[in-house]
């Protein structure tokens, strides 16, 4: 399958910093990519579909302005918590898929996990 | 509103035997399934996936059932391994596009 890299891994920040993951497709063109949420032992909700070139659109209740989304080329696109709290503290994932991707399975990155102190 | 719903959250099943996970949607737009695997601090890896022209998809251990009319699907995994221990989750999309809604996921324990 498709290779999608999400970095970093981990890591820990102060309030009110901000934090930015990236996730990249190593071997494919990834016109969209997806953002999803997993609180401990909860489900991964999605938070935004960013399509390569335009603004990403944001599931409802997600703070679009707290949650910055990025997607400047075809196999990189970043998500950048701003002015970060503890309750942003989770693990996010982000997914990808290309051009002609129909009904496959998403491509995950490996997840970063954030803890706000 | 949790559209996909897997009602078991965890599950244990003898090594060699059959493991039998369960997942129901209310979305009738719903038109293809998957199964993911996930390992803790680790992105969901894919296992299996289902189209609504289908009832029954196989691959090695891995059977995924449909149900359209009951909107019920289920994965089966025959026979269980220790290494099959994980979280498993199903999702679903529609349209043909790959926007996964999730269901709450099913701890699998395969015991010796």
């Amino acid at each position: 399958g498709a290779v999608v890299s999400q970095h970093p891994s981990w890591v820990i920040c102060k309030s009110g910093t901000s934090v930015k993951i990236e996730c990249r497709s190593l071997d494919f063109q990834a016109t969209t990519m997806f953002w999803y949420r997993q609180f401990p032992k909860q489900s991964l909700m999605l938070m935004a579909t960013s399509n390569e070139g335009s603004k990403a659109t944001y599931e409802q209740g997600v703070e679009k302005d707290k949650f910055l989304i990025n997607h400047a080329s075809l196999t990189l696109s970043t998500l950048t918590v701003t002015s970060a709290h503890p309750e942003d503290s989770s693990f996010y994932i982000c997914s990808a898929s290309g051009p002609t991707d129909l009904n496959t399975e998403a491509f995950f990155g490996q997840g970063t996990r954030l803890t706000v102190v | 509103d949790q559209q996909v719903k897997q009602n078991s959250p965890s599950l244990s099943v003898q090594e060699g035997r059959i493991s039998i996970l369960n997942c129901d949607y209310t979305n009738s737009m719903f038109d293809y399934f998957l199964w993911y695997k996930k390992y803790p601090a680790e992105g969901p890896t894919f296992l299996i996936s289902i189209s609504s022209i289908k009832d029954k998809n196989e691959d090695g251990r891995f059977t995924v059932f449909l149900n359209k009319s009951a909107k019920h699907l289920s994965l089966h995994i025959v026979p269980s391994q220790p290494g099959d221990s994980a979280v498993y989750f199903c999702a679903a999309s529609s349209g043909g596009g790959n926007k996964l809604t999730f269901g709450t996921g099913t701890q699998l324990k395969v015991e010796l």
